[in-house]
């Protein structure tokens, strides 16, 4: 039950598009369709913004997308914005009930 | 609306078991496909998964916390509380609770989390 992999910090300047990748293995990400991503400010509950590798919750920005190749799965933000800089991280259903998160990511916005 | 408080001691000594609480409202743990978790997040640290009960008191945990952690349900309550045992520095973490969704195993409502600091 091994961390998924995430880059420890993304960043771009407002109005470009981002990639947040997540890797973990043909155990986990590769297995399943059962990756979510969730975005955190400092101080605050996660948030959930994908969930089954690609689908968005009612609430979440269309700006935001998910998608799954292999054993990685990536988080897309599109005309970035002042109020996505925080931090993202990945999950995923690791086989044997149980679960697993990703390192995290932090997103900074230039 | 659904909510979801966590509630315990924000000071625990090295060896003691840890008890928190969590109170829902907004859903039912009696309901078919819904799960409460545990996840806690040590400060500037990441996530970590840490247990899940479902409706029919199925209990799910991390593997390497497994000897350690106890998770139950008191659904008339709207509780779920998780004891983790023989407490260590390393556990100082924020803990939070979290509804789980079977349908697609996604955390779709937290709680504000509770700071949990172990040092004697």
């Amino acid at each position: 039950q091994s961390a998924l992999t995430q880059p420890a910090s993304v960043s771009g300047s407002p109005g470009q598009s981002i990639t947040i990748s997540c890797t973990g293995t043909s155990s986990d990400v590769g297995s399943y369709n059962l990756v979510s991503w969730y975005q955190q400010y400092p101080g605050k509950a996660p948030r959930l913004m994908i969930y089954e590798d690609s689908k968005r919750p009612s609430g979440v920005s269309y700006r935001f997308s998910g998608s799954k190749s292999g054993n990685m799965a990536s988080l897309a933000i599109s005309g970035l914005q002042a109020e996505d800089e925080g931090d993202y991280y990945c999950c995923s259903y690791a086989g044997s009930s149980t679960w697993v998160f990703g390192g995290g990511t932090k997103l900074t916005v230039l | 609306q659904v909510t979801l408080r966590e509630s315990g001691p924000a000071l625990v000594k090295p060896t003691q078991t840890l008890t928190l609480t969590c109170t829902f409202s907004g859903f039912s743990l009696s309901t078919s496909g819904i799960f409460v978790s545990w996840i806690r997040q040590p400060p500037g640290k990441a996530l970590e998964w840490l247990a899940l009960i479902d409706w029919n008191d199925h209990k799910y945990y991390n593997t390497s916390l497994k000897t350690r952690l106890t998770i139950s349900k008191y659904t008339s309550k709207n509780q779920v509380v998780l004891t983790l045992t023989n407490m260590d520095p390393v556990d100082t973490a924020t803990y939070y609770c979290a509804r789980f969704i079977d349908d697609g195993d996604y955390f779709d409502y937290w709680g504000q989390g509770t700071l949990v600091t172990v040092s004697s």
